[in-house]
């Protein structure tokens, strides 16, 4: 199994671009949700959804886009990048939310120049 | 409020001593749930257990164990005989049975185990 995979690994942007996180899960997981990772910081998490069409804001949703039209797929959107969002970015999966384990992805490493 | 703090921010130790990884919570729910997750210097993300609030037991796994303490709020991962592979972030977590929707991160504490 693949597990979660993201794509890209490493991505450069300028500001005001906008880009497309891609995330997929084959483990047939209901909830995923996508963390951001800065240094001190911790992950923090930016957008969750429990399930195909439905989404909601976590704790740092502001400049980011999530959609779930099928439940393998979960998206992230940087609508105008800007330098604040450099980070790593992660996709999780999990069977029932934060009542089990959650599968991450490898990361994304996004540069906002 | 759900908030997971992790007051170690560093910790180094020598190879072979025991250390222990603290984890305070702040939770209104009486069921929830709590995580530790290592991330090693390769970046991924590993799960190492799941505590549900109903379930006091400490828990073994080889050189790690768990002691939850509900009255302390706290959820302290203890490494034994700690070895250089054991040098990684470490991640404590809360979710919330009335949003269990939402996993809460702690900011993690960076362990070195010195050879």
């Amino acid at each position: 199994n693949a597990g979660v995979t993201q794509t890209p690994k490493f991505q450069v942007l300028k500001t005001g671009q906008s880009m497309t996180l891609q995330c997929a899960q084959d483990m047939n997981h209901e909830y995923m949700s996508w963390y951001r990772q800065d240094p001190g910081m911790g992950l923090r998490l930016i957008h969750y959804s429990v399930g195909a069409g439905i989404t909601d804001q976590g704790e740092v949703p502001n400049g980011y886009n999530v959609s779930r039209s099928t439940t393998e797929d979960f998206p992230l959107r940087l609508l105008s990048a800007a330098p604040s969002q450099t980070s790593v970015y992660f996709c999780a999966s999990s069977t029932r939310g934060g009542r089990t384990e959650a599968f991450f992805g490898q990361g994304t490493r996004l540069t906002v120049v | 409020a759900q908030k997971v703090t992790q007051a170690q921010t560093e910790i180094s130790v020598v190879e072979k001593e025991d250390v222990t990884l603290d984890c305070v919570y702040e939770t209104r729910d009486t069921t929830y749930y709590l995580f530790w997750y290592k991330q090693p210097p390769s970046g991924e993300l590993v799960f190492l257990i799941r505590r549900n609030s109903f379930d006091e037991q400490n828990e073994i796994s080889g050189r790690y164990s768990w002691n939850f303490q509900k009255s302390t709020s706290s959820f302290n991962f203890t490494i034994t005989a700690s070895q250089v592979v054991d040098s990684a972030v470490y991640f404590c977590a809360l979710s919330e049975a009335s949003r269990d929707d939402k996993i809460i991160f702690g900011k993690g504490t960076r362990l070195h185990i010195l050879p």
